[in-house]
């Protein structure tokens, strides 16, 4: 069973240009939660989906940013006109279901870096 | 708000035992404890987690206050693979979002 995947692993942009990031949830999975993680900081929850939907979206900026969890395929975050402030490791992770028992699987991460 | 607190570094040498504290002190009845540690460019991976009693797994064993106000990671024979970063984080029941907060970085000395 293959863990989360997220591609790409690296991602290099000049200001104003659009990011994408993808992830892939652990088979069966089909909770999903988006974090940032700036250098020697620890993780911001951005936003979680489930399949089709937003449940929260409190820690992701109101601008340039969105998330989606379509039926078919992978979860994707967009990052539009990005700034240099946005260069961050962002990291997926999935889950079976919600509650105290159901640890979070995480992906490796995409590296944003913003030139 | 991570809700826990952590001591920002630790040493311990190679083969000797790690005790990685946290402190929890407003948690609720009904809070599990949840340890993560994220190795050097890596996402993170969930170590164990528990509610009252004293647990272990094949990686770690975790002790937890009577008063559940605290609680420690044990890490029965330190290797240098496990340098990283260890995350202890409060899990209520249901969705939470979860808040890692900025952990311990534990080296480990050959």
């Amino acid at each position: 069973n293959a863990g989360v995947m997220q591609n790409p692993r690296h991602l290099v942009r000049r200001r104003g240009q659009e990011a994408r990031l993808r992830c892939s949830p652990m088979k069966g999975h089909s909770h999903v939660y988006w974090y940032r993680q700036l250098p020697e900081e620890g993780l911001k929850f951005m936003v979680y989906l489930q399949k089709e939907n937003i449940i929260d979206e409190s820690g992701m900026p109101k601008e340039r940013f969105s998330a989606e969890f379509p039926k078919e395929g992978p979860s994707i975050l967009r990052i539009q006109q990005v700034v240099r402030g946005d260069s961050a490791a962002y990291f997926c992770a999935s889950s079976l279901d919600t509650g105290s028992h159901n640890e979070q699987f995480f992906g490796p991460g995409t590296r944003l870096t913003v030139l | 708000d991570a809700k826990t607190t952590q001591p920002n570094s630790m040493e311990s040498n190679e083969e000797e035992p790690v005790h990685l504290p946290c402190n929890h002190s407003t948690i609720s009845g009904t809070d599990y404890i949840h340890w993560y540690r994220q190795l050097p460019s890596q996402g993170p991976e969930y170590v164990i987690h528990g509610l009252t009693s004293n647990v272990n797994n094949r990686m770690a064993s975790l002790a937890i206050a009577e008063d559940r106000k605290s609680s420690t990671l044990i890490l029965h024979r330190a290797t240098l693979r496990d340098a990283a970063v260890y995350y202890c984080i409060r899990y209520s029941g249901g969705y939470q979002k979860v808040t890692f907060g900025t952990g311990t970085k534990l080296q480990v000395i050959p």
